[in-house]
């Protein structure tokens, strides 16, 4: 089955502690991002990468890294969380950028 | 500023009456796309539209592309609870950054 898989759906962390979100998609998709998703502004874009070895800034990058070792994981780091980086996130991957992105369930992270 | 401007962003309506919401945005897009979410789930498909003018049917759900593939719309004919939900459009103006629209919020009541 095709999917995008993150991992933790849900967790609860505290100020300073690094933390990784995984990523892995089954469909070879070249491009993948992730995104935060807060009430009132939707979803925004936090990093992409076009392939391997290729990560770019979204439109909310600060606090946070990726890596893209492999075409099929794109993990999300927090070296630092801060409260503020408490939301909702989504991993996504699509064949192609602009084209149809297939989310993953979310994670939902708390940072207290 | 969002580059994608939704509205509008709440709307609460009967079982059977008829609905549009609207994407708007001062770039081109090479593509628009539609999607569905529910609460606490990733946003699912709905659709792509492509070409300028474009209208696709899903069902009672229609969507539409502007001339000039600045702005989209989706019209939903005679809703149903099932409809519920958080619509979302979305697109890439220049193939790598993706953008959201803020969404809409539909509450459809039996």
């Amino acid at each position: 089955e095709a999917q995008v898989t993150q991992n933790p759906r849900y967790l609860i962390t505290v100020t300073g502690k690094k933390l990784t979100v995984t990523c892995s998609q089954n469909m070879n998709h070249e491009y993948m991002s992730w995104y935060r998703q807060d009430p009132g502004l939707g979803l925004r874009q936090i990093y992409y990468s076009m392939n391997v070895e290729v990560t770019d800034k979204g439109d909310v990058p600060e606090g946070y890294k990726v890596s893209r070792k492999e075409k099929r994981n794109f993990p999300l780091i927090l070296e630092s969380p801060s409260p503020n980086q408490t939301s909702l996130y989504f991993c996504a991957s699509s064949p192609r950028p602009g084209r149809e992105a297939f989310f993953g369930q979310g994670t939902r992270l708390t940072v207290v | 500023t969002q580059l994608l401007e939704q509205s509008p962003q709440f709307l609460s309506i009967q079982e059977g009456e008829n609905l549009t919401v609207y994407c708007n945005s001062s770039s081109v897009f090479s593509s628009l796309q539609w999607y569905r979410q529910e609460p606490g789930e990733g946003p699912v498909l709905l659709v792509t539209v492509v070409t300028g003018g474009e209208v696709k049917k899903l069902k009672r759900l229609t969507f539409q592309f502007g001339d000039a593939r600045k702005d989209s719309s989706l019209h939903i004919t005679a809703a149903q609870p099932g409809d519920t939900g958080l619509y979302l459009c979305a697109g890439s103006p220049n193939f790598n950054k993706f953008y959201f629209g803020s969404g809409t919020k539909l509450n459809v009541k039996p």
